[in-house]
């Protein structure tokens, strides 16, 4: 069964870099079977899809959000990164890392617990 | 980007009863939708892919339906552990979108 499981500071400064890590067990970010997604969800509100990344290390990232966010592969600790710059109030939210299996009919079916980034000085 | 309506964006219900809730597409999208449940302070939880498949472990008390741009979730007998907010999520292109929620609650 596989477990995703975020982590970083809780807390960043406003035009500060936010620093998110995903760790995955029970299957391989080296593997051309899955995407890993970041999503995220604003206190009280909606969810937000921010991009993925695939094992050969192409991404994709939603354009509202692109000039912004970096995302990583580290395949020996099986993690999988996001990296989102110059960060102001709006974008305090749980960020969820996910899983999205290769297969067309599939979407996220697996989620990390999410962790919650306040961006504050 | 695929604007994804749902609605109602509230719902009181009681236990036992059917209740349907609904997700309008702004542009025809085939059967690329799912549907999610999240408690409060929980991650999303897939119940529904490609329009009606039942993802493994959800009770059948859930479905799915539709094709193009109308979708719907249906809980046939509702459950207490039903009580939750209910995502629509499409994924037929780039950037996925989500529905803004509905919210079931005990009446």
């Amino acid at each position: 069964q596989v477990q995703l499981q975020e982590s970083g500071p809780g807390l960043v400064k406003p035009s500060e870099t936010l620093s998110l890590t995903c760790t995955v067990s029970g299957d391989s970010v080296n593997s051309d079977k899955s995407y890993w997604h970041w999503i995220r969800q604003p206190p009280g509100k909606g969810l937000e899809w921010i991009g993925y990344i695939f094992y050969s290390g192409n991404t994709t990232y939603n354009p509202s959000l692109m000039s912004r966010v970096t995302m990583s592969l580290d395949t020996s600790k099986n993690q999988f990164s996001l990296k989102m710059t110059s960060v102001t109030a709006a974008d305090t939210a749980v960020y969820y890392c996910t899983r999205r299996l290769r297969i067309a009919a599939r979407t996220f079916d697996s989620w990390g617990q999410g962790t919650l980034v306040t961006v504050s000085s | 980007d695929v604007q994804m309506t749902q609605s109602p964006s509230t719902l009181s219900a009681f236990v036992g009863d059917r209740v349907t809730i609904t997700c309008r597409a702004s542009q025809g999208i085939s059967t690329y939708v799912a549907w999610y449940q999240q408690h409060p302070g929980k991650a999303p939880k897939l119940l529904i892919y490609k329009a009606s498949n039942l993802e493994r472990g959800v009770p059948s008390r859930f479905s799915g339906s539709g094709f193009g741009t109308e979708f719907t979730l249906t809980i046939s007998s509702l459950q207490p552990d039903d009580f939750a907010t209910y995502w629509c999520q499409q994924y037929v292109i780039y950037p996925v979108t989500f529905g803004g929620g509905t919210k079931v609650e005990i009446k």
